[in-house]
Order: structure tokens, then sequence, then C-alpha cells
């Protein structure tokens, strides 16, 4: 079973429509990471979330994490071609250092 | 660049030989992540260091995969006798040992293929 499972798992939407995805666990995150992956590139940092009920605003994406710090959401207005993706959650847990990944989701944004 | 380095990019390679890949970490972090990524899924956990001591190795490396970190700068993944089922994207991350708040980044990866 994997620790962090995202949902959903592909998305393809119209330029301009909004769009949440959830990354979900049933364990505690002492913090948690969105990022983004290019076709044949690494992840890249998006924003790291720490405080329960956090939210965070990267032009049009807002990340939240969960009250609990079990779970965080990413939420993305009017999107645009340019937000085409993986998108991936990574969590560190409390009392482990090791930053473990969610499953991913796959967004394409259709012109 | 500033950034993690991964080398080489791409590896092609026969089955049964041997590989090793290079990260080269941030400079001032102190920690080092390596990951196996296939398609179209999130990267799986192989093993990660703190300086040079390798502090925690997944139960998907198995006894042909061994990683090192000798002086706690660069590290090398070595992958022995590779089969096909080794083919995948191997990514390198550095951080500052920051306690539960680790801002991971991450190199460019090494494509690995076992013909």
């Amino acid at each position: 079973t994997q620790l962090l499972e995202q949902s959903p798992q592909f998305l393809s939407i119209q330029e301009g429509e909004n769009l949440t995805v959830y990354c979900n666990s049933s364990s505690v995150f002492s913090s948690l990471q969105w990022y983004r992956q290019e076709p044949g590139e690494g992840p890249v940092l998006l924003v790291t979330v720490v405080t329960g009920g956090e939210v965070k605003k990267l032009k049009r994406l807002t990340f939240q994490f969960g009250d609990a710090r079990k779970d965080s959401s990413l939420h993305i207005t009017a999107a645009q071609p340019g937000d085409t993706g993986l998108y991936l959650c990574a969590g560190v847990r409390i009392g482990n250092e090791k930053l473990t990944f969610g499953t991913g989701t796959r967004l394409t944004i259709i012109p | 660049d500033t950034g993690v380095s991964q080398d080489p990019r791409h590896k092609i390679t026969k089955r049964g030989q041997n590989v090793t890949f290079r990260c080269d970490p941030i400079s001032e972090h102190n920690r080092l992540y390596w990951y196996r990524q296939t398609l179209g899924q999130g990267p799986e956990f192989l093993t990660y260091f703190q300086n040079e001591a390798q502090l925690e190795k997944s139960r998907l490396l198995s006894d042909r995969f061994s990683a090192e970190r000798p002086k706690g700068s660069f590290s090398t993944l070595e992958i022995q006798r590779t089969e096909q089922g080794d083919s995948a994207m191997y990514l390198c991350a550095s951080s500052v040992n920051g306690g539960g708040n680790t801002e991971a980044f991450f190199g460019q990866g090494t494509r690995l293929t076992v013909v």
C-alpha cells in the first residue's frame, strides 16, 4: 500500500477551467511538498507546507495542508497549457527523515 | 550552475553488465537521496545519506545495488549484473538537514535502458 495516495491519477481538462488534486494519507507528516515534473526531467519543488491548515499561494496555484497534517490539496485556477505535467506530493513523516512520494497526478491542459 | 548534477543523463547497457551513476549535490547540502522512477509513477525511495553515513536502504534495493558517499560530497550508485527490470529513471536529490522541514532539490536524472 502507498503511504501517500494522490487523486485523480489522470486529469485532462480544457484551458481556463479550475481543478483540484488531492494527496491523502493515514499518517501524520511534519511537512509536505508539492513538485511538478516534466517528461525526462527531475521533479521541481513548487512549495512546502509545514503547519496544519496552512495555505500557500503561488500565482494561480493554491496549496493547503490539512488541519491534522495527513493530507494536502493543490488547486489550480484558470489552467493553462503550461500547467501540463506530473504533479507529485511528497512528505516527511514525524520521526522519519525520509522523503516519501505520492503516486502522482498526470495533468493535461487542452488548449 | 549550483544545482544537483547527475551523470550520465542517459545510459544504455546490455543485460548482465555493471553500471555506475554519479550525483553531485548542492554544495552545502548534507543529505543526499537516491530514487528510482518508472514511467508515469512517483519516485520510489532507494536510499539516503547524511554526510558519508548511509542511514536507510529500501527493501527494493537488492544486493545488486550499492551506493556510496565516501567523503560526504558526491555519491555513486552502482548496479551489478543489470536486468531488464532495472530500466528506469534514477533520480538524485539533496537537502539540508532541517529536521521535519526537508526541502529536497532534484537533479535531472539518469535514464537507464537495459537491453
